[in-house]
C-alpha cells in the first residue's frame, strides 16, 4: 500500500530556533501534500496545500512567513517552522494523495505525526 | 467554508455490540466526498470507509457501514460486532473538489471488554 514517511516522529527544539519536518511519499508520487497541525485530544487543522513545483496555498489564519512549506519533487515536501516559540509545540501530520489515482475519492495516505516541543 | 460536526465527544460500547457515531457537515457544494478515519494511540490514521455524496447507496466495509443522508447533510458511522482494536479516535471527513480535506472534532470510542 501507499506509504508515507514522515521525520521526525519527535523534535524538541528551544525557543527561536528552526525546525524542518520532512514528508515523503515512498512507494508513489504525490503532486498535493497537506499539512495538518493538532492539539491534544483535539481535530487535525488544516494548515497549508504543498503543491510541487509551486508556492503552498495556507489556510486563513496560518502565517506563511512563520510556518516554511517546500515541495521541491513529487515524493518530498517540507514543513519547517521558524523562529519557533512554546505556542508552536504540536503534533504536525502530513499527509498525500497518489497523483496517478483516477479516482477523486481516493483517500488520503498520512505519515506517523512529528511532535514537537519547543521549550 | 466547509465545517464538520461531531457532536459526541466521547463514546463507549460494549465488546461485540453496535454503536453509531453522528457527524452532521455544511457546504454549499453539490459534488463531494465523505470519509471516516480512524486514529488510535499510535495516532496514525486509518482510512474507514468512504461515501461519493453523488451515490445514493450506503457504503459498506465489513463491520463498518455508514448511513448516508445528503439532505440532512448527515453522514454516521455504525460499527457492529464491535472489537477492542476499535477503541481510538474517529474523525469523520469532508473532502472537497479542490482535495482539501476538513476534519471533524473528532469521537473517542472505547470498546469495554
Amino acid at each position: 500500500g501507499a506509504v508515507v514517511s514522515q521525520h521526525p516522529s519527535r523534535v524538541i527544539c528551544k525557543s527561536g530556533t528552526s525546525v524542518k519536518i520532512e514528508c515523503r511519499s515512498l512507494d508513489f508520487q504525490a503532486t498535493t501534500m497537506f499539512w495538518y497541525r493538532q492539539f491534544p485530544k483535539q481535530s487535525l487543522m488544516l494548515m497549508a496545500t504543498s503543491n510541487e513545483g509551486s508556492k503552498a496555498t495556507y489556510e486563513q489564519g496560518v502565517e506563511k512567513d512563520k510556518f516554511l512549506i517546500n515541495h521541491a519533487s513529487l515524493t518530498l515536501s517540507t514543513l519547517t517552522v521558524t523562529s519557533a516559540h512554546p505556542e508552536d509545540s504540536s503534533f504536525y501530520i502530513c499527509s498525500a494523495r497518489d497523483r496517478l489515482s483516477s479516482s477523486y475519492n481516493s483517500p488520503l495516505h498520512f505519515g506517523n505525526g512529528t511532535r514537537l516541543t519547543v521549550t | 467554508a466547509q465545517t464538520v460536526t461531531q457532536s459526541q465527544p466521547e463514546m463507549s460500547v460494549q465488546e461485540a455490540e453496535t454503536v453509531t457515531l453522528s457527524c452532521t457537515y455544511d457546504t454549499s457544494e453539490n459534488n463531494y466526498y465523505l470519509f471516516w478515519y480512524k486514529q488510535p494511540p499510535s495516532r496514525q490514521m486509518i482510512l474507514v470507509i468512504r461515501q461519493e455524496a453523488y451515490k445514493q447507496q450506503n457504503a459498506t466495509e465489513n463491520r463498518f457501514s455508514v448511513n448516508f443522508q445528503k439532505a440532512a447533510k448527515s453522514f454516521s458511522l455504525k460499527i457492529s460486532d464491535s472489537q477492542l482494536g476499535d477503541t481510538a479516535m474517529y474523525f469523520c471527513a469532508f473532502m472537497r473538489t479542490g482535495n482539501q480535506f476538513y476534519f471533524g472534532t473528532g469521537t473517542s470510542l472505547t470498546v469495554i471488554p
